[in-house]
């Protein structure tokens, strides 16, 4: 099956940084979206980028579909965009494989 | 507020015993998604559904079973829960399969 690889696993930095967390794929896919989820355990769906770039404030992610990487970047991190983001990706069919996720901490 | 309801937020579970967890939508999504998050092994598909009157079976699907009976709600029961299924269950939804998904808040299970 589809590989989805996220790095760095860790990434600790201090507030007002910029950030850039990469995911790879192993094969062509239809959709792949970008979640956070915060240290109370929610998951909140971040980015829907099969392809192409999109931002939401501080948030933009950009997707090479040919080249099977996407890359979220956080610009001025605050202590809020704490917590675990992953990267998830189908291939058109009901199974969104996600990566194991990047474990960011922003220290004040 | 629109969203994904899940119930209960935890529960302590005997080995054994008959379980089920509850999902209910009110966004008019055509699809719904059962997951569990274990460490080390991220997020896994349980079961799915394209729409109402009909299920899937995901990645993991042994020992859970699942219904959609109307648009709203999908629970998923447990029917002789064991210590392996210990973990933490998301419910998700989206308007149709392939589209983005949203997460309910989970439900942490722990069977002993």
């Amino acid at each position: 099956g589809i590989q989805v690889e996220q790095s760095p696993p860790d990434l600790i930095l201090q507030e007002g940084a910029n950030s850039t967390l990469r995911c790879n794929f192993s094969d062509s896919v239809n959709n792949l979206q970008w979640f956070h989820q915060n240290p109370w355990g929610q998951l909140i769906n971040l980015f829907y980028i099969p392809s192409g770039t999109k931002q939401n404030g501080r948030l933009s992610a950009t997707t090479v579909a040919t080249e099977r990487y996407s890359l979220l970047y956080i610009s001025s991190s605050q202590t809020t965009d704490s917590g675990v983001y992953f990267c998830a990706v189908d291939r058109g069919a009901q199974k969104l494989v996600f990566g194991q996720g990047t474990r960011l901490t922003i220290n004040p | 507020i629109a969203g994904i309801t899940q119930a209960p937020t935890s529960q302590i579970l005997a080995a054994g015993r008959r379980m089920t967890l509850r999902c209910t939508q009110d966004m008019r999504h055509n699809a719904m998604y059962w997951y569990r998050q274990d460490l080390g092994l991220g997020l896994r598909l349980i079961h799915y559904s394209n729409t109402a009157g009909t299920t899937g079976k995901g990645e993991v699907p042994d020992g859970y079973s699942v219904s959609r009976a109307n648009t709203d709600d999908f629970p998923l029961t447990l029917a002789s829960a064991v210590p392996s299924q210990t973990s933490v269950y998301f419910c998700a939804s989206s308007l149709m399969i392939g589209q983005p998904q949203h997460f309910g808040d989970g439900t942490r299970l722990s069977i002993l």
